[in-house]
């Protein structure tokens, strides 16, 4: 299993570009999140599905947005990029089954992404 | 809202000094707890959890960590610390509601001196 996934690993965009963060996950888990980190600071749920066709906002989600089309894809658009979006964006999963038992999120690599 | 608070943010250590990192969280109600761990250039990893039963949890690499209710605390201790534990440490929180997100605390990240 590859696990998490996260495409691209590094990006630079100028103000008011667009782009979307992919991630892909091949364990089958129900539950995605996008968490982004900045510098000295834990990380922060930006959107997280909770399965095919259900997305809900997270603590910062202002600037993105999201889809879940299919179970192992969680992409994540940024419509007009502004220098505070400049952070490493995580990508998570996890699988709780309908008795909601949590268990732990398996982290993607992270994608670094400066806006100038 | 629930909130985690990391004490250290950079602690400096000689190897086979023990270790102690602090983790209190606020939220009144059950809560599942973790540290995880992120080494110089790769993801988060997860080092260990508490979900329920003994406080006292045991990890990988020899990492432990003891859940004190009534401190709302969850520190993680490693005896003796080597150089390859070098890393940055993430105590998170999961409120087993809505959408099992974790709330994570600030990080601490540790140097070990060979």
């Amino acid at each position: 299993n590859a696990g998490v996934t996260q495409t691209p690993k590094f990006r630079i965009l100028k103000i008011g570009q667009s782009m979307t963060l992919q991630c892909a996950q091949d364990m089958n888990h129900n539950y995605m999140y996008w968490y982004r980190q900045d510098p000295g600071m834990g990380l922060k749920l930006i959107y997280y599905s909770v399965g095919a066709g259900i997305t809900d906002k997270g603590e910062v989600p202002n600037g993105y947005n999201v889809s879940r089309s299919t179970t192992e894809d969680f992409p994540l658009r940024l419509e007009l990029a502004a220098p505070s979006q400049t952070s490493v964006y995580f990508c998570a999963s996890s699988y709780s089954p309908p008795s909601g038992i949590y268990n732990e999120q398996f982290f993607g690599p992270g994608t670094r992404l400066t806006v100038l | 809202a629930q909130s985690v608070s990391q004490h250290n943010h950079h602690v400096i250590l000689s190897e086979a000094a023990s270790l102690e990192l602090g983790c209190n969280y606020s939220y009144g109600g059950t809560v599942n707890l973790f540290w995880y761990v992120q080494y110089p250039g790769q993801h988060l990893q997860l080092l260990l959890k508490y979900f329920s039963g003994d406080p006292l949890v045991k990890g990988i690499k020899g990492f432990e960590a003891e859940f004190i209710k009534s401190k709302f605390s969850f520190n993680l201790r490693k005896p003796s610390v080597q150089w390859s534990d070098t890393a940055e440490y993430f105590c998170a929180v999961n409120a087993r509601t809505g959408a099992n997100n974790l709330f994570f605390g600030t990080g601490t990240r540790l140097t070990v001196i060979p």
